[in-house]
């Protein structure tokens, strides 16, 4: 069964508004978890890393200040895509550690349709 | 982080073994090599890893070249469901070892 969670799936939000996305680890604790987004027939692109009681870490071009990821509880991290535009639409994935052989398990995607 | 190569798509008959080529020729000697696959509007998901021995579960099995420099992920019998993006990626559980970076994959297509 699935080991981490996103919700919700899918979500449209109107230009300049602000969404928030979850991700949580079911049944076990995640110190760090990571994001990701895909466009259309794209591969997915690392945005950042959600650290447990810490500051995200972003990859290399992307906003902090648009993309505000919190990471409050062993089980849970946020992305909320802030002033959101129709060019942030994308589906947006997260990620987490799980097990002894410390697999990366992915939660199910959210699709981000702005209007 | 090492690269992989995969050809861009593959088709394959249903209920026929489809053999997935992955090359990863600047691999290091602490790079695992992992195969997810991607379903549409799906997140990824895990299918199998290895570092040097062949490897089977339930899903797939892997065959690595004895210099590491490619594998094969071996799918027994495709079934419709099997189609998807399948993606070969190297993790150094070293260094960063704690994400992937995804390349293009091969997308996989089923004929019934």
């Amino acid at each position: 069964g699935a080991v981490v969670s996103q919700h919700p799936s899918r979500v449209i939000c109107k230009s300049g508004t602000s969404v928030k996305i979850e991700c949580r680890s079911l049944d076990f604790q995640a110190t760090t978890m990571f994001w990701y987004r895909q466009f259309p027939k794209k591969s997915l692109m690392l945005m950042a890393t959600s650290n447990e009681g810490s500051k995200a870490t972003y990859e290399q071009g992307v906003e902090k200040d648009k993309f505000l990821i919190n990471h409050a509880s062993l089980t849970l991290s946020t992305l909320t895509v802030t002033s959101a535009h129709p060019e942030d639409s994308s589906f947006y994935i997260c990620s987490a550690l799980w097990g002894p052989g410390n697999t990366i398990y992915f939660g199910e995607g959210s699709w981000l349709t702005v209007v | 982080d090492a690269k992989t190569t995969q050809p861009n798509s593959m088709e394959s008959n249903e209920e026929e073994p489809v053999h997935l080529p992955c090359n990863h020729s600047t691999i290091s000697g602490t790079d695992y090599i992992h195969w997810y696959r991607q379903l549409p509007s799906q997140g990824p998901e895990y299918v199998i890893h290895g570092l040097t021995s062949n490897v089977n579960n339930r899903m797939a099995s892997l065959a690595i070249a004895e210099d590491r420099k490619s594998s094969t992920l071996i799918l027994h019998r495709a079934t419709l469901r099997d189609a998807a993006v399948y993606y070969c990626i190297l993790r150094d559980v070293i260094d960063a070892g704690n994400m992937l970076t995804f390349g293009g994959g091969t997308r996989l297509m089923v004929k019934p």
